[in-house]
């Protein structure tokens, strides 16, 4: 089945290490999107790809970059993640960037910061 | 400041009642509105969208209902199944001739009991 795939699923660090989340496609959609979700929040987006395009969110901290190397993979690198980054990370595709376009979204990532 | 709101966390229904889900919205600019769907361990899922241009869409138990006037839209699931309890968020998109980022709701956690 064609899906959004997140790896790992859970993940501990300690502040201040970096760390790396990662999202996969077999959807062949061109945008890809990394949401934070904070607990009893709504997922805020951090960024999005438009194929190799890079569109920041003005409130996105400079803590946080994103890589997408091809059209299948994206990764979510936290340079020096704080205990606030505790959260849960949500990765999605859509086939492009209109509002109609449907978003499907991976699992998640629970990342926890100690 | 939030621009789209859900103001109950949470709603229980009895399986085969209607479940209502409200939501408003601040921005007089968005123009399209999606309800996505999650249940614990998955990325949230598309469930049925709105444009501004209508005031009633409807697919299968799911109906939605938007109130231009009042900023406000509803989500209506009638009857109302067990499989039904999820967490459904509301989001909001504003027209524009580039990438137009969604933004969502908390949430409202709803619980149908058989």
């Amino acid at each position: 089945d064609a899906m959004v795939i997140q790896n790992p699923r859970y993940q501990v660090t300690q502040f201040g290490k970096p760390v790396t989340l990662s999202c996969s496609q077999t959807l062949n959609h061109n945008v890809m999107y990394w949401y934070q979700q904070k607990s009893s929040q709504a997922p805020k987006l951090l960024f999005h790809y438009y194929d190799k395009d890079f569109n920041n969110e003005a409130d996105t901290p400079d803590n946080f970059q994103s890589r997408r190397p091809n059209t299948s993979f994206c990764f979510l690198d936290i340079r020096s993640p704080g205990l606030g980054d505790t959260a849960m990370y949500l990765c999605a595709t859509s086939r492009g960037p209109g509002r109609a376009e449907t978003q499907y979204f991976g699992p998640g990532t629970r990342l926890l910061v100690l | 400041d939030q621009q789209v709101k859900q103001n109950s966390p949470s709603l229980s229904v009895q399986e085969g009642r209607i479940s209502i889900l409200n939501c408003d919205y601040t921005n007089s600019m968005f123009d399209y509105f999606l309800w996505y769907k999650k249940y614990p361990a998955e990325g949230p899922t598309f469930l049925i969208s709105i444009s501004s241009i209508k005031d009633k869409n409807e697919d299968g138990r799911f109906t939605v209902f938007l109130n231009k006037s009042a900023k406000h839209l509803s989500l209506h699931i009638v009857p109302s199944q067990p499989g039904d309890s999820a967490v459904y968020f509301c989001a909001a998109s504003v027209a524009n001739s580039g990438n137009t980022p969604l933004v969502f709701g908390k949430g409202t956690r709803l619980s149908v009991i058989a």
